[in-house]
């Protein structure tokens, strides 16, 4: 059974705290991303990767780092936690070419994270 | 960015009720997909449609692609209590997805 893990389903952090939240996939899957999901806010894309130690900014990047050291791994790094970044997080991935759009991303169960 | 729209925003009903959601576009999408959410958990893909007026069937579920490629609908048929969750969809632009911010859906049994 083909999977997304989250290290993490519920999180409780400090301010000020770096925050690591870990995503592993086991399908050689290329693209690998990071959501937060609000309510009234729906998904929205902080960084993705396409490759092995490439990262891109999604829409909302500030205050996050990501790091992408082997193909099944992609971490979202929180540097100095605030309150605002309480989130629900969400990992997904997939494969490149017409696979991505016929098969979809696959997410994780997500993360969620309290900034106290 | 392509701005999704979906509506209802929320939606509550009883067990065996149909019901419709919707989802629009600023402009046409290359492809569309639908997802559901259940409560504590990732989305999982339904539906990807990429035909304009396509419709596909998945059980009680019916998917509409429009004509024009700008709109797309979610039917259910006798909703059942499984059915809870937040349906979202999605336009594929490149190897990105924008998502709508979704219909949750109750349904009461």
């Amino acid at each position: 059974d083909v999977k997304v893990t989250q290290s993490s389903r519920y999180l409780v952090k400090r301010t000020g705290e770096k925050v690591f939240l870990e995503c592993v996939q086991d399908m050689d899957h290329e693209n690998m991303f990071w959501y937060r999901q609000d309510p009234g806010l729906g998904l929205r894309l902080i960084y993705f990767s396409y490759d092995v130690k490439m990262k891109e900014k999604g829409d909302i990047p500030e205050g996050y780092s990501v790091s992408r050291e082997k193909k099944e791994r992609f971490s979202l790094i929180l540097e100095s936690a605030s309150t605002n970044q309480t989130s629900m997080y969400l990992c997904a991935s997939s494969t490149f070419g017409a696979g991505h759009w016929i098969y979809g991303y696959t997410f994780g169960s997500g993360t969620r994270l309290t900034v106290v | 960015t392509q701005l999704l729209e979906q509506s209802p925003q929320f939606l509550s009903i009883q067990e065996g009720e149909n019901l419709t959601v919707y989802c629009n576009s600023s402009s046409v999408f290359s492809s569309l997909q639908w997802y559901r959410q259940e409560p504590g958990e990732g989305p999982v893909l339904l539906v990807t449609v990429v035909t304009g007026g396509e419709v596909k069937k998945l059980k009680r579920l019916t998917f509409q692609f429009g004509d024009a490629r700008k709109d797309s609908s979610l039917h259910i048929t006798a909703a059942q209590p499984g059915d809870t969750g937040l349906y979202l969809c999605c336009e594929t632009s490149g190897s990105r997805l924008t998502f709508g911010e979704g219909t949750q859906l109750t349904v009461n049994p």
